[in-house]
């Protein structure tokens, strides 16, 4: 059974960094693309990031390109995102996703809250 | 950027109604949409891939269609556990793009 768990999140001050993680169990992480999705409260969902199956391309969403930064790890089956300069504007849940090139977000995890105030 | 925009925002609907919601892409992106629900506090759960096919497990009640820009979910028979908001996501450029979401309320 696919499994996704993040962590990381917690209340940061205007300007702080936070580092997100996401533990993957249950396929060959290896073998996968894999993304980061986000949703403000009360809000729509918003795509942040893919990252390919060796790590080799990343994708930002325009809004966040040098603040963001995607990475894995496919040796501890870990996926993460470095968060720089963070803003109000960037509190929300944070998803890690399964997906691939093309494909849609097959599997989520249950998310990880990150609130951005001081 | 592909601008996804759904229809309607909000709809009531009686259980065992059919509820159909459209989403609009700004250019054609083929087949390359898919279709999410999302129940209050959890995560979204992907229901139809590809325009048209059902993820695995997805009751046969939720369908889809539609190509280019014009594409539609369709629940048959909505029971009171659809009460949920759908999204639907391209997956043919980037960014990656949603809808803003329809909440679908059960009268």
């Amino acid at each position: 059974e696919v499994h996704l768990v993040e962590s990381g999140g917690r209340l940061v001050q205007p300007g702080g960094s936070l580092r997100l993680s996401c533990a993957a169990s249950g396929f060959i992480f290896g073998n996968y693309w894999m993304s980061w999705v986000r949703q403000a409260p009360g809000k729509g969902l918003e795509w942040v990031a893919n990252i390919k199956e060796d790590g080799s391309e990343k994708y930002y969403v325009d809004s966040l390109k040098g603040r963001f930064t995607i990475s894995r790890d496919n040796a501890k089956n870990s996926l993460y995102l470095q968060m720089n300069s963070l803003r109000p504007e960037d509190t929300a849940v944070y998803y890690c996703a399964r997906t691939h090139d093309g494909w849609p977000f097959d599997y989520w995890g249950q998310g990880t809250r990150v609130t951005v105030s001081s | 950027e592909i601008v996804l925009t759904q229809s309607p925002d909000f709809q009531s609907v009686t259980p065992k109604e059919k509820v159909t919601i459209t989403c609009r892409a700004s250019q054609s992106i083929g087949s390359s949409l898919h279709w999410y629900q999302q129940k209050p506090d959890q995560s979204p759960k992907l229901l139809i891939k590809f325009a048209s096919q059902s993820f695995s497990g997805v009751p046969s009640r939720f369908s889809g269609s539609g190509y280019g820009t014009d594409f539609t979910l369709t629940i048959n028979s909505l029971e009171a556990e659809d009460a949920a908001t759908y999204y639907c996501h391209q997956s043919s450029y980037f960014p990656w793009t949603f809808g803003q979401g329809t909440k679908v309320e059960i009268k």
